[in-house]
């Protein structure tokens, strides 16, 4: 298995709701990061997990909750979001933990709409 | 800091003729380059890197690309160009300074090959 599986690929919520983003990886890739991209915009870090730790927090607002349940699942957990929040978020995992060497292979994201 | 920069926000070819993208970089210490293609509505593909050894790098779908340590580039080229090569690339690096978890992409290159 040579994939990042998210789910689900579409995803429209309320301002107000509670929901979750969801990613798996049997690789046995060990760092596991979570991206939000808008429109023909690179993709911005959010989370870094390295060994189901957080390791790093791009100054994220905390209306989005990262959890890694263990090495295989990243989760990303939304609640009371903004219309601004609306983009492609992208999970991606690598081989590495802390070395530069290997590329990231990405899932092929979930399209998020708040409404 | 690290940065890539990629100073086309489009590049238009006809199908046949060789292409390439272009990407400067500027990094502290040692680059760990990368180039990922990203196709409409679907998560990124890593396509090559350059980490260390030959300064020409081979990468999936025919592509390779070219490092230039003296002109800080690392141009990625195909000798001839396919319609379905049409999408959005973008040039990455590894931020060493954060142990390498962190990777900062260029803000894209659109290709578009005519057929």
């Amino acid at each position: 298995d040579t994939e990042v599986t998210q789910t689900p690929k579409h995803l429209v919520m309320g301002m107000t709701n509670k929901k979750s983003l969801k990613c798996e990886q049997h690789m046995g890739h060990r760092a596991m990061y979570w991206y939000k991209q808008k429109a023909k915009k690179p993709p911005e870090l959010m989370f870094v997990y390295s060994y189901e730790k957080l390791s790093i927090n791009e100054s994220v607002p905390s209306r989005f909750s990262p959890e890694c349940p263990n090495s295989s699942l990243l989760n990303l957990h939304l609640h009371a979001l903004q219309p601004e929040d609306s983009a492609l978020y992208l999970c991606a995992s690598s081989q590495e933990s802390g070395g530069p060497n290997y590329g990231y292979t990405f899932g092929s994201g979930t399209r998020l709409t708040v409404v | 800091a690290q940065s890539v920069a990629q100073p086309e926000d489009q590049v238009n070819v006809a199908e046949g003729n060789p292409l390439t993208v272009k990407c400067t970089y500027s990094v502290s210490g040692n680059p760990y380059l990368f180039w990922y293609v990203q196709y409409p509505n679907r998560g990124l593909q890593f396509l090559l890197k350059y980490i260390t050894g030959d300064n020409l790098v081979k990468g999936s779908y025919g592509f390779e690309a070219e490092f230039n340590k003296s002109q800080t580039s690392f141009h990625l080229k195909k000798p001839s160009a396919l319609v379905s090569d049409s999408a959005l690339y973008f040039c990455a690096v590894r931020d060493y300074n954060t142990g390498g978890f962190k990777t900062i992409f260029g803000a894209g290159t659109r290709l578009f090959v005519k057929a």
